[in-house]
């Protein structure tokens, strides 16, 4: 079955520290790939998306991501963190075909420390 | 332009109940998607509407339903609440097929 992994349930990271998310995808050969962020009892919002060209991709708020199809990666990352930072983030796949249902990774949960 | 909304945002019903909960999408899309998230299982994916039609169905049980407008707004239903129905539940909606998904603040249901 189709899945995203996201090994790391919990990180803490230092303010001003760098940041690497990871994340593993498991279908296809064109991944559309992306990454949101959800603060406490909100909805998720987009970081970044893949769908194709490009394997560095910018996203919003300094992060960006890098896809390596040989390693089925696609792992989040910002250099210097801030507090506001501090949030769950979610690794998704889209299931393919005519459709938008995205398969999520089971989040990793950033603490930043002052 | 204005997001994704859901109403409401908190609900609290008793075990046997149903509910509905309401998503309006972004002016224009007209795909929505319905997901569940609770700590144990995390995200998971209820179904999609696009232009009326559900075109993908995750795997809950048939209590679980919905519809989609011709407005595109779209509806879910849970009806004989369980404890284990109480989640937040949040809806997505996008333009095309593929493509980035626009999500509501959620609702929250607890079941008592």
């Amino acid at each position: 079955a189709q899945s995203v992994t996201q090994p790391d349930i919990h990180i803490t990271v230092s303010e001003g520290a760098s940041l690497e998310l990871r994340c593993n995808y498991s279908y296809g050969a064109t991944p559309y790939l992306f990454w949101y962020v959800q603060s406490p009892g909100q909805g998720l919002q987009l970081l970044l998306k893949y769908f194709s060209g490009d394997t560095l991709v910018q996203g919003i708020k300094g992060f960006e991501a890098e896809f390596k199809r040989s390693q089925s990666s696609f792992n989040l990352r910002k250099p210097s963190v801030h507090w506001s930072d501090a949030a769950e983030y979610f690794c998704a796949e889209n299931y393919g075909g005519a459709t938008n249902k995205l398969i999520f990774g089971t989040g990793t949960l950033l603490a930043v420390q002052p | 332009k204005a997001g994704v909304t859901q109403t409401p945002r908190y609900l609290i019903k008793t075990r046997g109940q149903q509910v509905t909960l309401s998503c309006s999408p972004i002016s224009g899309h007209r795909s929505v998607s319905w997901y569940q998230q609770t700590p144990g299982q995390g995200l998971q994916f209820l179904f999609e509407y696009f232009s009326e039609t559900q075109r993908n169905k995750g795997n809950f049980p048939g209590r679980f339903s919905g519809r989609q407008f011709s407005n595109s707004r779209s509806e879910m239903n849970v009806s004989t609440l369980e404890l284990g129905d109480s989640a937040l539940y949040l809806c997505a909606s996008s333009l095309v097929s593929r493509d980035e998904a626009f999500f509501g603040q959620g609702t929250r249901l607890t079941v008592v």
